[in-house]
């Protein structure tokens, strides 16, 4: 098994809304990472957890808060959105942390948000 | 600065013909290399990887790409394109001492007519 599979495909939410993006793997990996995608752009990296523990915050907004409940399971809570926060959210899996695992991500195919 | 170029935004090709994408990157050693494909709406798929020896590498889908020392340069090759190559091709990196980040190219568009 060498899929990411990520819950929801598309997620329409209001400002006000709070919803979370889901993300599974069973591969083993112990690390997990989110990336956010704007049209024509490259993934901009978000998140990284490594056997379940933050490693890596971008700087990213307090209304995004991920969470790794275990080593297969990965989430990321919305709440308070803005519109400029549409885009794809896609999550990633790798062997772990160390400079060769590192490069060699295992993607989802996303999840599509947009915030009206 | 440490960095990762693609200068070609946007390439066309005719099935059948042969591809060369380039990258460059600016670093003081040798960074990992890696070729990444996104087909419109998916996610992202590795096709090769190179972190040393033999500086031609093979990937999936008959892609190939050759690293260039000299000229800071990982460039991507398929020899005959099929039209299911349309995509977004993405040339990324991990530089050492920066916390194993995957830092990713613009991209280059390729479309391919029939």
């Amino acid at each position: 098994d060498t899929e990411v599979t990520q819950t929801p495909k598309h997620l329409v939410m209001g400002m006000t809304n709070k919803k979370s993006l889901k993300c599974e793997q069973h591969m083993g990996h112990r690390a997990m990472y989110w990336y956010k995608q704007k049209a024509k752009k490259p993934p901009e990296l978000m998140f990284v957890y490594s056997y379940e523990k933050l490693s890596i915050n971008e700087s990213v907004p307090s209304r995004f808060s991920p969470e790794c409940p275990n080593s297969s399971l990965l989430n990321l809570h919305l709440h308070a959105l803005q519109p400029e926060d549409s885009a794809l959210y896609l999550c990633a899996s790798s062997h772990d942390r160390r400079q060769s695992s590192a490069g060699e991500l295992f993607f989802g195919e996303g999840s599509r948000l947009t915030v009206l | 600065a440490q960095s990762v170029t693609q200068p070609d935004i946007h390439i066309t090709v005719s099935e059948g013909a042969s591809l060369e994408l380039r990258c460059n990157y600016s670093y003081g050693a040798t960074p990992y290399l890696f070729w990444y494909v996104q087909s419109p709406g998916q996610g992202l798929q590795l096709l090769l990887k190179y972190f040393s020896g033999d500086t031609l590498v093979q990937g999936i889908k008959g892609f190939e790409a050759e690293f260039k020392r000299s000229q800071s340069s990982f460039n991507l090759r398929k020899p005959s394109v099929h039209w299911s190559d349309a995509a977004e091709y993405f040339c990324a990196v991990v530089f050492t001492g920066g916390g194993n980040k995957l830092t990713f190219g613009t991209g280059t568009q390729l479309k391919v007519e029939l």
